[in-house]
């Protein structure tokens, strides 16, 4: 069985860019949820994922964006690159049943905006 | 609005005792707690979960205690082992759709 994945492990940006984060779910789950997770603290709920929709947003701005593919995998689009965007961003993946669905996490991406 | 604590950063215990890992929440709709140990360079992994409809949730070395009335949960882990040592989140959720994390306590174990 495969566990969650992420890409880039490592990225480096300036202010204003633009990145694109990659998660591969594990087999057999459906749902994809991504957090932000700066130094010293907790991670923090970006967005989740359920069957290629949105299910729910946490508070961040509409610069940070995502999709699901038909296979499940994700991705996290942020515009606009702030200093205060560097953080280890964390893909978790659950198979939603309505039950205990128990999000598994990926390694994570370190981004660092200069 | 932290609605998540951990409020001890650091905890430093000696292998083969027992290390207790404390929780606070003030939302009262949480219905489900985990917990996550995370070591360097790596994502959270999944240790243990408790419904809110339960008190006590046991596997192996790892027993969550829940006091919904002080709103309060806890790791046991016994006995510690050097392996334990880890940063381990406190995270709560209603329905599965977000984790709410708290900040995290650095268990260390020496031996």
């Amino acid at each position: 069985e495969t566990g969650v994945t992420q890409s880039p492990t490592h990225l480096i940006k300036t202010r204003g860019q633009q990145v694109t984060l990659r998660c591969s779910s594990q087999s057999g789950h459906n749902t994809v949820s991504w957090y932000q997770q700066a130094l010293g603290q907790g991670p923090q709920f970006i967005f989740q994922y359920y069957r290629e929709e949105e299910n729910g947003r946490g508070n961040f701005p509409p610069r940070f964006s995502g999709l699901q593919f038909p296979n499940y995998s994700s991705e996290l689009n942020v515009n606009a690159l702030e200093l205060d965007d560097s953080a280890l961003y964390l893909c978790a993946s659950s198979f939603s049943s309505g039950g205990t669905d128990t999000q598994y996490f990926g390694p994570g991406t370190r981004l660092t905006v200069l | 609005d932290q609605q998540v604590k951990q409020n001890s950063p650091s905890l430093s215990v000696q292998e083969g005792r027992i290390s207790i890992l404390n929780c606070d929440y003030t939302n009262s709709m949480f219905d489900y707690f985990l917990w996550y140990k995370k070591y360097p360079a790596e994502g959270p992994t999944f240790l243990i979960s408790i419904s809110s409809i339960k008190d006590k949730n046991e596997d192996g070395r790892f027993t969550v205690f829940l006091n919904k009335s002080a709103k309060h949960l806890s790791l046991h882990i016994v006995p510690s082992q050097p392996g334990d040592s880890a940063v381990y989140f406190c995270a709560a959720t209603k329905g599965f759709q977000k984790l709410v994390f708290g900040t995290g306590t650095r268990l260390l174990v020496s031996p």
